[in-house]
């Protein structure tokens, strides 16, 4: 099945700085979401894009649909502790009625002390 | 977790064994599924659900029943399992065009 690129695959970075990953993708999707999952947890949802173009912000957190629909960007900025996590893009298609969700395989964000 | 209730959180389980993951909801959400999820994969469908009586497979369904006889309830059942099925399952529901998931079970085939 098809997967997302998402990029880095891990980010090692010190409190306080800001981080950015993307997700890219060769079809064109609906809907892009971007979700953070903590150890043994499940994933949770973070921002949910809906239009090329669209710019959303969810306090330090802010997203883009990118305008070819073929991609999305997380950034966060003035990282804190409780920012680490692995973090997952999602695209959504929906055709002929039927809805396909899929997933990036996440970035890894750890903070150096 | 949006409602969205899973057990057991953890199972350890021999090959060959069945067994059966719960997932609930008590937020009357029609659209329902569910996901594993292995290193370096990503989360990937199994089955999901569009409402009661209503079932689909998704991407990796083999080894995988499901069934909806309900809107609260959508177990997930294997068979005889494998090790290959080890790994994590999240059920999820759908509000709109966002998908919110449970916390997960944790499953170990030996």
């Amino acid at each position: 099945g098809q997967q997302l690129n998402q990029s880095p695959q891990s980010m090692f970075i010190q409190e306080g700085e800001d981080v950015s990953m993307n997700c890219t993708s060769s079809s064109i999707f609906n809907t892009w979401l971007w979700y953070k999952q903590d150890p043994g947890e499940g994933p949770v949802l973070l921002i949910a894009l809906y239009k090329a173009g669209e710019l959303t912000s969810n306090g330090r957190l802010t997203a883009q649909f990118g305008i070819t629909r073929k991609d999305s960007f997380l950034n966060i900025s003035a990282s804190i502790p409780s920012d680490v996590g692995i973090y997952f893009c999602a695209g959504r298609i929906l055709n002929f009625g039927n809805e396909k969700l899929t997933f990036g395989t996440g970035t890894r964000l750890t903070i150096i002390p | 977790n949006a409602g969205v209730t899973q057990t057991p959180k953890f199972q350890v389980l021999k090959t060959g064994q069945s067994m059966t993951l719960q997932c609930a909801q008590d937020m009357n959400h029609e659209y329902m599924s569910w996901y594993r999820q292995d290193p370096g994969m990503g989360l990937r469908l199994i089955h999901y659900s569009v409402g009661a009586g209503i079932t689909d497979q998704g991407e990796v369904p083999n080894g995988y029943n499901v069934s909806r006889s309900t809107t609260e309830d959508f177990p997930l059942r294997l068979l005889s399992a494998a090790p290959s099925q080890t790994s994590v399952y999240f059920c999820a529901i759908r509000q709109g065009y966002e998908q919110y998931f449970g916390p997960g079970t944790r499953l170990t085939v030996t």
